[in-house]
């Protein structure tokens, strides 16, 4: 159980142009769900929080015109990073969150690579 | 403000030489304290939650403890496939539900 699956795993576009990531709870509802971003040898650094059927709430620091998150169902939530740039390549996680008895577990999806040429 | 700081940040084992790797956390009440194992290039793979002190959890080969100020995760007689990076996170009462996540140990086990 607690299954959180990611698509595309990787994924390699043109500066200027965007791309949607797509994060699925498989066998839960999720409740809210959380952005990651990660670079090499780093450890996780939280983008975004969204709750469903709500306006993401942005880390200090991350740009909400350039990562548009949208949490429109209790399984689905989507990261747009709009007209990317070479500094955004990174491998982003997003993880989801239930409403149910382990409330507080975040369970992870396998991440996507993006790489911006 | 939350802190997490894991210990060591590396640490090389040969196959069946048990160890402790350490999460020492100050957080203005504690919800829960997670460990993570990550392997190269996935995302982060859910392993325990532990919510009070005193309080132990086991899964294969793997134990966590928990006190009031730290965690361990025991690796007993490892394996080569659990060679990884283990991430603890805390999740504290004023944290709207955000984690604070440590740098991780690196583990590498030799057969």
């Amino acid at each position: 159980g607690a299954v959180v699956s990611q698509h595309p795993s990787w994924v390699i576009c043109k500066s200027g142009t965007s791309v949607k990531i797509e994060c699925r709870s498989l066998d839960f509802q999720a409740t809210t769900m959380f952005w990651y971003r990660q670079f090499p040898k780093q450890s996780l650094m939280l983008m975004a929080t969204s709750n469903e059927g709500s306006k993401a709430t942005y880390e200090q620091g991350v740009e909400k015109d350039k990562f548009l998150i949208n949490h429109a169902s209790l399984t689905l939530s989507t990261l747009t990073v709009t007209s990317a740039h070479p500094e955004d390549s990174s491998f982003y996680i997003c993880s989801a969150r239930t409403s149910g008895r382990a409330f507080y577990e975040q369970y992870f999806g396998p991440g996507t690579r993006l790489t911006v040429t | 403000e939350d802190q997490v700081t894991q210990s060591p940040e590396a640490l090389r084992l040969q196959e069946g030489e048990s160890s402790s790797l350490n999460c020492s956390y100050t957080v203005s009440g504690l919800r829960g304290l997670f460990w993570y194992r990550q392997d190269p290039g996935k995302g982060p793979e859910f392993l325990f939650t532990l919510y009070s002190a005193g309080e132990e959890k086991e899964k294969e080969r793997l134990k966590a403890t928990l006190t009031k100020k730290e965690s361990f995760l025991h690796i007993t007689a490892p394996k080569p496939e659990d060679s990884a990076t283990y991430l603890c996170a805390v999740l504290s009462a004023d944290s709207w539900g955000k984690l604070q996540f440590g740098a991780g140990t690196q583990v590498v086990v030799t057969p």
